[in-house]
């Protein structure tokens, strides 16, 4: 069974900088998804990145990018110019294409603070 | 405006007074799941279904059923709810091994 591991359970940062938060997953499949939710006090899910396994660029979205390591099974989200409104859970999640169930495998989630 | 849907947002109940919390999706979607959300432990998913009556069970299924009667409804219930099932639910929809899956607004059970 796959896992996913977020080792860092709270970050700060301060307005303008940059975050990198942590993820490492265990896997014996080639061909899945990785993504990072958001989830603000609304505790509404919101899809931030995707990354392909099968894609080594790594994805970007405006001030969110990812370093993903495939075979260190490491999946980093770093946010750049941090503003108040990322302020939110972070959780890492991993999507397998190759087995059925196809279900979405969540880590424990990182609190972020955003301070001005 | 492509969603899923849930209701109700918050429901405080007693132990053992059966309960459904619905949801529904308006794409069309095979696959949809219900997880539930406690601190440190992240989203664990509760069942599963890939399309209209196949469904199956996800990692904490205990204590709770579901249906899968029409493709855009899957509603998930609790029998006989219990104090350990107070937790943060998500209703989630996708295409079969498609790469997103939309949440609902999540649904705050406490069951006292």
């Amino acid at each position: 069974a796959q896992t996913v591991t977020q080792s860092q359970p709270e970050m700060s940062v301060q307005e303008a900088e940059t975050v990198t938060l942590s993820c490492t997953y265990d896997t014996s499949e080639s061909d899945y998804y990785l993504f990072w939710y958001k989830q603000p006090p609304s505790r509404q899910m919101i899809l931030v990145i995707r990354q392909e396994a099968y894609k080594q660029q790594n994805a970007t979205e405006n001030r969110f990018s990812v370093n993903f390591q495939k075979a260190a099974k490491s999946f980093s989200l770093k946010i750049s110019d941090s503003q108040l409104g990322d302020a939110a859970m972070y959780f890492c999640a991993y999507r397998s294409r190759e087995t059925s169930g196809s279900r979405l495998t969540f880590g424990e989630g990182t609190q972020l603070t955003v301070n001005p | 405006e492509a969603q899923v849907t849930q209701n109700p947002r918050y429901l405080i109940t007693v132990t053992g007074k059966k309960l459904t919390v619905t949801c529904s999706q308006n794409m069309n979607h095979e696959y949809m799941s219900w997880y539930r959300q406690d601190p440190g432990l992240g989203l664990r998913q509760i069942y599963y279904s890939m399309n209209v009556e196949v469904t199956d069970k996800g990692d904490v299924p205990e204590g709770y059923k579901v249906s899968r009667k029409e493709k855009r409804n899957f509603p998930l219930i609790l029998e006989s709810p219990s104090p350990n099932q107070t937790s943060l639910y998500f209703c989630a929809s996708s295409f079969f091994l498609g790469a997103e899956a939309f949440f609902g607004q999540g649904t705050r059970l406490t069951v006292v």
